[in-house]
């Protein structure tokens, strides 16, 4: 168990909607990444938010945004759903922003659209 | 941005030594060397980091040549529960702005 948590651990919607997957932390860690992972591509980094505040931007499409809470939980918003955007979706988190950024975790949330 | 080259895949006998290979020919003076495994349906799941020289852990090791272009993982008399894809992630160790990029993944199949 890394201590990070994903919720829900499966979802099913179809093309057109919109849902938003939440994240929690480690304890203490103030980074949270998101990366997708589809079938025939390796993990992409999406979106990194640290204490709040967005620090990094992979290949996140302009359909989904991400935002940091207060209390550090993190929620990945994707809008306007296509086959395609069928994945895992991984969130991580780690202490600090930069300084040895051993990135934890989570089980992952499975998102089907049909 | 250090990007990475792997192996895509890797096949080795049960009991014997695995070495991986990440290649990052662009590494930064402050980024680390970190790999991960991944099981299918399973988040990665850190195993080393290194920044110079030689790691060593109770599950791997980790030799980085002086030029730090590229790294291996050892993985000591692997067994079947050993299979699984293994990144190569290069990642700035100062703060700032910074993307972290994993590579392609080596997915290793150890056979009985």
């Amino acid at each position: 168990d890394s201590g990070v948590t994903q919720t829900p651990k499966h979802l099913i919607t179809a093309t057109g909607q919109r849902v938003t997957l939440r994240c929690s932390p480690r304890s203490g860690d103030l980074s949270v990444y998101w990366y997708q992972q589809s079938l025939d591509q390796g993990l992409q980094f999406l979106i990194q938010y640290y204490n709040g505040e967005e620090r990094a931007k992979g290949n996140i499409l302009e359909r989904f945004s991400a935002q940091q809470f207060p209390d550090l939980h993190s929620e990945l918003n994707l809008s306007s759903l296509e086959l395609g955007d069928s994945a895992l979706y991984f969130c991580a988190s780690s202490a600090g922003q930069g300084r040895e950024e051993t990135q934890y975790f989570g089980p992952g949330t499975r998102l089907l659209v049909l | 941005l250090a990007k990475t080259t792997q192996p895509i895949s890797m096949d080795s006998y049960e009991g014997q030594e695995v070495n991986i290979t990440c290649s990052h020919n662009n590494i930064a003076t402050n980024d680390y060397i970190t790999w991960y495994q991944q099981f299918p349906s399973q988040g990665p799941r850190f195993i080393i980091q290194g920044y110079k020289t030689k790691v060593t852990n109770e599950v791997a090791s980790l030799f980085i040549p002086a030029d730090r272009k590229s790294s291996t993982l050892s993985l000591p008399r692997v067994s079947l529960s050993d299979t699984a894809v293994y990144y190569c992630l290069v990642g700035p160790l100062e703060g700032g702005y910074q993307k972290v990029t994993f590579g392609t993944g080596t997915k290793l199949q150890v056979i009985p």
